[in-house]
């Protein structure tokens, strides 16, 4: 079934360590990547996205991502933590050729420990 | 430049009844999606509305209904509550269909009682 992915439920950083999260998709074709951002009673907001060309995608807050097409992974990283940074993290695609609706994986929760 | 606007923040209703949550979208966009975020889990598509259409839909039931008025601003409407209704509303604006970004609102918290 297509779908998005996001493995870590729950993750906890030190401030100032680097970060991963991680997400996969199912589709036969590249969608549209994005990873959005919600803060506790927040709407959410964009990070990055990816349509084509360069598959590795600088952010705001300091975020990038980069596209694997051979492992069907769009992974968000970030070189150094803040702790204003813990909040919920969303990956979400848009398949291409099927309309213009998000789909959005279970989110990861990152915390922040000082 | 106002960003994406959703009201009321907060809704209390029982089952059965129905509830209307309304939602402006950024200056300059003209389609509107509202998407469905129960507690835990990511947001889910409800549909899609440009030029005053229902354009694309999820998997929702029809007790979930929709309107986009001239000015662009939107509506969602459910009927009939459940108490699995209850959730965090979110509308995203766009321009043109387009599938490139989508700017959300902070969101309308429903409760059913």
């Amino acid at each position: 079934a297509q779908s998005v992915t996001q493995p870590d439920i729950h993750i906890t950083v030190s401030e100032g360590a680097s970060l991963e999260l991680r997400c996969n998709y199912s589709y036969g074709a590249t969608p549209y990547l994005f990873w959005y951002v919600q803060s506790p009673g927040q709407g959410l907001q964009l990070l990055l996205k990816y349509f084509s060309g360069d598959t590795l995608v600088q952010g705001i807050k300091g975020f990038e991502a980069e596209f694997k097409r051979s492992q069907s992974s769009f992974n968000l990283r970030k070189p150094s933590v803040h702790w204003s940074d813990a909040a919920e993290y969303f990956c979400a695609v848009v398949p291409n050729q099927a309309g213009t609706a998000l789909i959005f994986g279970k989110g990861t929760t990152l915390s922040v420990s000082s | 430049d106002a960003g994406v606007t959703q009201s009321p923040t907060h809704l209390i209703k029982t089952r059965g009844q129905q509830v209307t949550l309304r939602c402006s979208p950024k200056s300059g966009h003209d389609t509107v999606s509202w998407y469905q975020q129960a507690l835990g889990q990511g947001p889910q598509f409800i549909f899609q509305y440009y030029e005053e259409e229902e354009r694309q839909r999820g998997n929702f039931p029809d007790r979930f209904s929709g309107h986009q008025f001239p000015n662009y601003s939107s509506e969602l409407n459910v009927n009939a509550l459940l108490l699995g209704d209850s959730a965090l509303y979110l509308c995203a604006s766009s321009w043109r269909l387009g599938q490139e970004t989508q700017y959300f609102g902070p969101g309308t918290r429903l409760l059913v009682l």
